[in-house]
C-alpha cells in the first residue's frame, strides 16, 4: 500500500512563474491536506479538501495561490506569479475521514524560487 | 484549538528511555493528543495518540496527566534513528493540526 505521493521532490521557478504540485494521497484516503513549512519553523496549515470540494482554506495566502481535489486524479497545489518568499517545502497529507483519523504526510516538495 | 508548549531541545544516550514533555493546559474535552516527529527534512511521521489513557504502540508510550493539562512521549529505547524534531498537538475531531517549534530531541552516542 502505497503512501501519500507528492511529485516533484524539487521544483525551481523563476519569479513570475507558476508552480503546481502534485498529491496523491494513500489508497483508500478521501481527504487531503497542504501544509507549507519556511526553513527553520514549523509546519502551517493551508487547506484542507475532500474530492472536488474545498472544506476549509482558512491558512491560504488570499492571492496567487489555489487547490483543487478533481473526482479523479491528484491534488494540485498551484501557486501562480512566484516570489522569492514563496519558497519553502509543501506537504501534503491524507486521511480516510475526519473524527480523529491520522493524517499520514508525503515527503514534500521543496519549492525554490529564484 | 489549544496550544502546546514544548521544550526547544533535549539530548538523550543512545539505548537510554527519551521522555519528552508537552504542556496543554487549556485543553478541551474532545480534543486529542497527537505526537508526530520529523526527521531531518523528511515529511512529519505520525507517532501516537490519545485522548485520556495512556497509550503504547510499537514505537512509543504516550503518558496523559488525569487532569489532561500535560503529557510526556516515551521513546523506550532510543536509537540514533529516533534524532528528530518532535512535535505535540492538540486537536479537535477536525481537519487541520496546528504544529508549534516542536522539540529537537538529539540521540548521542
Amino acid at each position: 500500500n502505497a503512501g501519500v505521493m507528492q511529485n516533484p521532490r524539487h521544483l525551481v521557478r523563476r519569479r513570475g512563474q507558476e508552480a503546481r504540485l502534485r498529491c496523491s494521497p494513500m489508497k483508500g484516503h478521501s481527504h487531503v491536506y497542504w501544509y507549507r513549512q519556511l526553513p527553520e519553523e514549523g509546519l502551517k496549515f493551508m487547506v484542507y479538501l475532500q474530492k472536488e470540494n474545498i472544506i476549509d482554506e482558512s491558512g491560504m495566502p488570499k492571492e496567487r495561490f489555489s487547490a483543487e481535489f478533481p473526482k479523479e486524479g491528484p491534488s494540485i497545489l498551484r501557486i501562480q506569479q512566484v516570489v522569492r518568499g514563496d519558497s519553502a517545502a509543501y506537504f501534503c497529507a491524507s486521511s480516510p475521514g475526519t473524527g480523529g483519523n491520522i493524517q499520514y504526510f508525503g515527503a514534500g516538495t521543496r519549492l525554490s524560487v529564484l | 484549538d489549544a496550544k502546546t508548549t514544548q521544550p526547544t531541545s533535549m539530548d538523550c544516550a543512545e539505548g537510554r528511555a527519551a521522555n519528552l514533555p508537552c504542556n496543554h493546559s487549556t485543553i478541551s474535552g474532545n480534543e486529542y493528543v497527537y505526537w508526530y516527529r520529523q526527521i531531518h527534512s523528511q515529511g512529519p511521521q505520525y507517532i501516537i495518540h490519545g485522548l485520556k489513557n495512556n497509550e503504547t504502540n510499537e514505537m512509543a508510550s504516550l503518558i496523559i496527566t488525569e487532569d489532561r493539562k500535560s503529557s510526556t512521549l516515551i521513546l523506550p529505547h532510543a536509537t540514533l534513528r529516533d534524532t528528530a524534531v518532535y512535535y505535540c498537538i492538540v486537536r479537535l475531531n477536525n481537519n487541520d493540526m496546528r504544529f508549534g517549534a516542536g522539540t529537537r530531541l538529539t540521540v548521542k552516542p
